[in-house]
């Protein structure tokens, strides 16, 4: 069945870099989007950007000059790497595809000294 | 970028009440609206797509309407388990934008 997974570091110091990783299993990266969206603690959802299924990336226009999205399809997964953290980029970072269907678990990102 | 501001950002309701929240875009952004429900401490579950297309699984009682700039959801008969915040989101325009959420709270 259709899964993703996130992962990722749970700390990061301010102005440093962070990085997560989406595991999918039960499609391919190659027929399905993927895209990031996440949550400050007590505050709504943000989109964050996608990897198309044909490999293209579009970004929030707000995060595009510090976010990176890319893929390594033969393990099946898409990384998320956002730099210059600051304390409001705490919150939980989604994976989601199939349109929304489905959604990960989500990871808590705490970026604190 | 394209806003979407929901209306209310919360309601006071009753089991078996009729529930009817808003969504209102920036600009006309066709039907590209999907709606999601997020209870505390979970992802967000798809419910509609594409303005009034329930997603698989979804109760009937979920309905969603409009076109353009202005959407709605509306839940006939809340159950408890419908307690949540909801949200929409518009996919017509990068970036795909959000509202802020409607929460749903027990009288």
């Amino acid at each position: 069945q259709v899964q993703l997974t996130e992962s990722g570091p749970g700390l990061v110091h301010p102005s440093e870099t962070l990085s997560l990783t989406c595991t999918v299993s039960g499609f391919s990266l190659t027929g399905y989007s993927v895209y990031w969206v996440r949550q400050p603690s007590g505050k709504g959802l943000e989109w964050m950007g996608r990897m198309r299924y044909n490999g293209d990336t579009s970004y929030n226009s707000a995060l595009k000059s510090r976010l990176s999205i890319s893929r390594d399809t033969s393990k099946n997964q898409v990384f998320l790497k956002m730099n210059s953290l600051q304390t409001d980029d705490t919150g939980t970072y989604y994976c989601t595809s199939y349109n929304g269907a489905y959604w990960g678990q989500g990871t808590l990102v705490t970026v604190s000294s | 970028n394209t806003v979407m501001t929901q209306s209310p950002t919360s309601m006071f309701i009753s089991v078996g009440d009729r529930v009817t929240m808003n969504c209102k875009a920036s600009q006309n952004v066709g039907t590209n609206v999907d709606w999601y429900q997020q209870k505390t401490g979970q992802s967000p579950k798809l419910l509609i797509y594409g303005a009034s297309n329930r997603y698989t699984g979804v109760p009937d009682r979920f309905t969603g309407s409009g076109s353009g700039t202005d959407f709605t959801l509306t839940i006939s008969n809340m159950q408890a388990e419908d307690l949540a915040v909801y949200y929409c989101l518009q996919y017509n325009y990068n970036p795909w934008t959000f509202g802020g959420g409607t929460k749903l709270e027990l009288k």
